[in-house]
């Protein structure tokens, strides 16, 4: 189906190690985007790619890394996770940065470090 | 990016129309505003946005006033299923980051 998947849905995993979260459009957008959700803080940019090989970081990109070898890919790694990252993370896609292009989330990924 | 303020809550009854308001009274001249929702354990989803006049599309209508202070997004013939936090956020057309603010939680009730 058409759409933007994340996988894995749910990932428990202990400090230290290292954790990758796919994120999958199959729009061929330009735009991805990850984002972080915590009680009290709504959702938060940690890093965007406006297209293949180009990224930037957000509002909270600290402890994070991305890349972008392919235009429907944009998988996020936390090298070293912290219970701090301990969080629903979503992605998101988007034709163009334009009026009218509205971003498309995916259902998320909980991870819960311990 | 222009602030929102939003109700923390709301209710309404099933079947009647839900008014959630919006007051974004610092908005610049090119922002515009969206909306989205965020149902139980999902992503956001996008409903609606507009820059000066009043939009409708299959979800809702956004209304907008004249000086651009404020907005209304109107959801007619609520459902159950319409039970969500609903964001309102102001961006810039190009360029503009989503900056997502705390929403107001719409229970819509039978």
């Amino acid at each position: 189906d058409a759409g933007i998947t994340q996988s894995p849905r749910y990932k428990i995993t202990e400090t230290g190690r290292q954790v990758t979260l796919m994120c999958h459009q199959t729009w061929s957008h330009s735009y991805m985007f990850w984002y972080r959700q915590d009680l009290g803080h709504g959702l938060r940019l940690i890093y965007y790619s406006a297209a293949a090989d180009i990224t930037d970081k957000g509002e909270v990109p600290d402890g994070y890394v991305v890349s972008r070898s392919k235009t429907e890919n944009f998988p996020l790694t936390l090298e070293s996770a912290t219970r701090s990252q301990t969080s629903v993370y979503f992605c998101a896609s988007s034709e163009s940065q334009g009026a009218g292009q509205p971003q498309h989330f995916g259902d998320g990924t909980r991870l819960s470090i311990l | 990016d222009a602030k929102t303020t939003q109700p923390p809550s709301m209710d309404c009854a099933e079947g009647r129309a839900a008014n959630l308001p919006c007051n974004h009274s610092t908005i610049s001249g090119n922002e515009y505003v969206y909306w989205y929702r965020q149902i139980h354990s999902q992503g956001p989803q996008y409903i609606i946005h507009g820059l000066k006049n009043n939009e409708t599309n299959e979800m809702a209508s956004l209304i907008i006033t004249e000086d651009r202070k404020s907005s209304t997004l109107i959801l007619p013939h609520a459902t159950l299923r319409d039970t969500a936090v609903y964001y309102c956020i102001v961006r810039v057309a190009t360029g503009g980051k989503l900056i997502f603010g705390q929403g107001t939680e719409l229970s819509v009730k039978p």
